[in-house]
């Protein structure tokens, strides 16, 4: 089975510019995760969607941040414009309720910008 | 207040050495869940263990070993005659009950980083 697919898988972009990272979650879960990694912060998590449906965004750093879940094979996370400390690891993360929040995680897009 | 603490920020052994990763967690919750998952060099994160606050019973997996103690809130994890293979970010992390149907955020620790030296 395919586990979760993240692309692009790294990303160099300049300053002022928009990002856009895509996820596909392993068909089936109904839970999707997205989480930044940086060595100041560790992993964070930004935002997660149920069933499509967003639950909890309080870890969005601010407005330039936005994600979406257009259907339950694809998220995408927005970055608007992008700033320097930005640069970080991308993870998207997926899960079954039955699986008592068993994640499994993409590869992670390596985002850098200038 | 941090739920999930892993005092533990790097720890370098020499092969076949046994070693002790530590991870103490603070919830309210009487119904939890506890992961271990692993960041080899390479990135990813894998899952290696979950395990049910209800279910107390240490586990062995291979040279993979976790101790789980409500009394002192801490959920351990042994790696015995450690290998090269081995040198990873260890994160411990905590899934709380949000109840009905639908799950919980993950609280990730700091993580800490292996280094097993052949």
């Amino acid at each position: 089975d395919a586990g979760v697919i993240q692309s692009p898988r790294h990303e160099v972009t300049e300053m002022g510019q928009e990002v856009t990272l895509r996820c596909k979650p392993i068909s089936g879960h109904d839970y999707l995760f997205w989480y930044r990694q940086t060595m100041m912060r560790g992993l964070e998590l930004l935002i997660y969607f149920n069933n499509n449906v967003p639950i909890d965004d309080s870890g969005m750093p601010e407005d330039r941040f936005s994600a979406k879940m257009p259907n339950a094979s694809f998220s995408t996370l927005k970055i608007q414009p992008s700033e320097p400390r930005d640069s970080a690891v991308y993870f998207c993360a997926s899960s079954l309720l039955r699986s008592y929040n068993e994640q499994f995680f993409g590869p992670g897009t390596r985002l850098t910008v200038l | 207040a941090q739920k999930v603490t892993q005092a533990q920020t790097e720890i370098s052994v020499v092969e076949k050495e046994d070693v002790t990763l530590d991870c103490v967690y603070e919830t309210r919750d009487t119904t939890y869940y506890l992961f271990w998952y692993k960041q080899p060099p390479s990135g990813e994160l894998v899952f290696l263990i979950r395990r049910n606050s209800f279910d107390e019973q240490n586990e062995i997996s291979g040279r993979y070993s976790w101790n789980f103690q409500k009394s002192t809130s801490s959920f351990n994890f042994t790696i015995t005659a450690s290998q090269v293979v081995d040198s990873a970010v260890y994160f411990c992390a905590l899934s709380e009950d949000a109840g009905g149907s639908t799950l919980g955020r993950l609280y990730f620790g700091r993580g800490t980083q292996l280094t097993v030296w052949p």
